[in-house]
């Protein structure tokens, strides 16, 4: 399996409070990804990276931002966090594009 | 709206029927995936297509790329109950972002 960790794997919050999930992995891969799944809507893209410090907005970004100070960390912040943020978030990470996304277990994260 | 079209989103079947599920879009992608994932888990590669019309075969799964490269399809022969699971298709386009589709729930009933 590779080496993709994602922490914590439940977080119970309440509206308005600011939460960060982290994103680990012991693969080198460039690429990192934040994805969302929400039934109905499949998995959702938050933000990427494509290099350390190089990240960019994927298709759902408002109210989430990103850092990658490091080849290894991806860390998704909710600055203030909101019932329609309860979701489960999946981390991938992949070598290239077009290449296999290895994607962490999943944090189920739920606002109330 | 997202890029990628899956249909159907269920599919229920009997246990050695056929069934395919589709993956459209507007967009050319240098390649497609799917994807498969069991609840709890997170997706898992199932099959990669690049050449526009390839056809890829993994035991009874068959994958098609259309000509164009804008569509993909999934069949399934003598589907099995371990067949059950939510089919994901996805493409990269060149500014590095990977999207997926919105899934296609499959329940393969004994």
């Amino acid at each position: 399996d590779a080496g993709i960790t994602q922490s914590p794997r439940h977080k119970v919050t309440e509206t308005g409070t600011p939460v960060t999930l982290r994103c680990h992995q012991t693969e080198n891969h460039r690429y990192m990804y934040w994805y969302r799944q929400d039934p109905g809507h499949g998995l959702r893209l938050i933000h990427y990276s494509y290099g350390v410090k190089d990240t960019d907005k994927g298709e759902v970004s408002d109210g989430y931002s990103v850092s990658r100070s490091k080849t290894e960390d991806f860390l998704l912040t909710l600055e203030s966090a909101t019932s329609s943020q309860t979701s489960v978030y999946f981390c991938a990470i992949s070598d290239g594009v077009g290449t296999e996304a290895f994607f962490g277990q999943g944090t189920r994260l739920t606002v109330v | 709206t997202q890029l990628l079209e899956q249909s159907p989103q269920f599919l229920s079947i009997q246990e050695g029927e056929n069934l395919t599920v589709y993956c459209n879009s507007s967009s050319v992608f240098s390649s497609l995936q799917w994807y498969r994932q069991e609840p709890g888990e997170g997706p898992v590669l199932l099959v990669t297509v690049v050449t526009g019309g390839e056809v890829k075969k993994l035991k009874r799964l068959t994958f098609q790329f259309g000509d164009a490269r804008k569509d993909s399809s999934l069949h399934i022969t003598a589907a099995q109950p371990g067949d059950t699971g939510l089919y994901l298709c996805a493409g990269a386009l060149s500014d590095y972002k990977l999207s997926f589709g919105a899934g296609t729930t499959v329940t393969v009933r004994a």
